[in-house]
């Protein structure tokens, strides 16, 4: 079935340290993918997207990576601050309307 | 000011009783979205509009109803609430260009139904 999930409910990663945060996809049909970072008592926010015609995308701090060979998705984030802690959604879109599907997430504490 | 505001951002209520969320947004978008978050599930979609006369079930949308007053404005309604309906509830938008979907983020509205 179609289903997007994380590896890891919870990461801690020592500030300074790099992280990644991975995801795994089912529908070998999604053509593009977002992660989203969701603060405590916010909303999701996006943070970078890639599609399905490139393997990597950088952003500020952030780099995703996608194979879509084993359907694996990846955020890097380098140097991490304790502002990076939250919890990080992946999602792809695998239909021809604009609706996503979210995975369950993954919480990210950053150890001061 | 934020872009996407959600009324009221806490509401406790009673098993039964009618409740409406409101979503208003100032970006301009078509699309907008209605989810329910809860823990270890991830963000489920209930409905979804891409413009005043377009209204769409999720995979989420049994016991919920929608209303498009307007393109700034989205509320969900519960006709009558039940305890496993308790959630974070987020309303979304979207630019309706084909090439992009990221989508803007309300700050949730925790309802607790008992």
């Amino acid at each position: 079935g179609e289903s997007v999930g994380l590896h890891l409910p919870t990461l801690s990663v020592q500030e300074g340290d790099n992280s990644i945060i991975n995801c795994a996809y089912s529908n070998s049909a999604s053509d593009y993918f977002i992660w989203y970072k969701q603060e405590s008592g916010k909303g999701p926010q996006f943070i970078i997207d890639i599609r399905s015609n490139m393997d990597k995308r950088q952003g500020q701090r952030v780099t995703v990576l996608l194979n879509k060979t084993v359907k694996h998705l990846s955020l890097q984030i380098a140097a991490t601050q304790p502002g990076d802690s939250a919890v990080y959604f992946c999602a792809e879109n695998n239909d021809s309307y604009d609706k996503v599907i979210f995975g369950p997430g993954t919480s990210l504490s950053v150890i001061p | 000011d934020a872009d996407v505001t959600q009324t009221p951002r806490n509401r406790i209520t009673k098993t039964g009783k009618r409740i409406m969320l409101e979503c208003s947004q100032t970006k301009g978008h078509d699309r907008m979205y209605w989810y329910r978050q809860d823990p270890g599930l991830g963000l489920r979609l209930i409905y979804y509009s891409f413009d005043v006369k377009d209204i769409n079930k999720g995979e989420i949308s049994d016991g919920y109803s929608v209303s498009r007053q307007a393109q700034a404005k989205f509320s969900l309604s519960l006709e009558s609430a039940i305890p496993n309906q308790t959630a974070l509830y987020f309303c979304a938008t979207s630019p309706g260009q084909a090439y992009t979907y990221e989508q803007y983020f309300g700050p949730g509205t925790r309802l607790t139904v008992t």
